[in-house]
């Protein structure tokens, strides 16, 4: 089984400075782990994404999250906020086996403030 | 780059009426899949389908549901008789499949049952 917990359901921060998006995990395998972004009136969009490869994971649009398995967390962080990052963001989980389900968190929804 | 797209992008309907939600996947991908998210809840996995059967299905999607890859683009959902808690939104993703996770998603269709 397998689950995820986004901390915040949502994020206001001021253009230019950092953003936080906090995830927890649970997973019976050995787990990949996807942030996805989802603007208005849009698809779903990858970000990123970590397949047991280095922790420190680089994405699109200035993104990266790190992996620490010992406290089964995918924190996604990005220096300097843009406007154009507002956005709902998810963690998903997947197993690495055939199927490849995916277990999405709730989202947080990110406001940038001028 | 190629896409994954959805028809139509809203879909109003009567209970109890028959309703076909329409994905066309990217092209050499493999794997497909469609997932719902019930206004202010979480996205939800609904089935997955691989040379042509349903490879995993979640609980939710019973006898009312059907999937069907009828030709070699298009991939349906088939809600058979509608029910007020069908209104979701939702979304077709496909992954081209040998050791690649990563799934990409359609913008969703946004069913409305009355």
């Amino acid at each position: 089984a397998q689950s995820v917990t986004q901390l915040d359901s949502h994020v206001s921060v001021s253009e230019g400075t950092p953003v936080l998006l906090r995830c927890n995990y649970s997973s019976s395998y050995s787990p990949s782990l996807f942030w996805y972004v989802q603007h208005p009136n849009k698809g779903l969009q990858l970000l990123l994404k970590y397949t047991s490869a280095a922790t420190l994971v680089k994405g699109i649009n200035g993104f990266e999250a790190e992996f620490k398995k010992s406290e089964t967390s995918f924190h996604l962080t990005k220096p300097s906020a843009h406007m154009s990052d507002a956005a709902e963001y998810f963690c998903v989980v997947s197993p690495k086996a055939a199927g490849n389900k995916l277990t999405f968190g709730g989202g947080t929804r990110v406001l940038v403030k001028p | 780059e190629p896409e994954v797209t959805q028809t139509p992008s809203h879909q109003v309907t009567q209970m109890g009426q028959e309703v076909i939600l329409r994905c066309v996947p990217i092209s050499n991908h493999l794997y497909f899949y469609w997932y719902r998210q019930i206004l202010g809840q979480k996205v939800e996995f609904l089935v997955s389908f691989y040379n042509n059967e349903i490879s995993e299905k979640s609980e939710i999607f019973d006898d009312q549901f059907s999937v069907e890859r009828p030709d070699g683009s298009n991939f349906t959902l088939k809600i058979r008789s509608t029910k007020l808690e069908d209104s979701a939104m939702y979304f077709c993703a496909s992954r081209t499949g040998g050791g690649v996770d990563t799934q990409y998603f359609g913008p969703g269709t946004r069913l409305t049952v009355l």
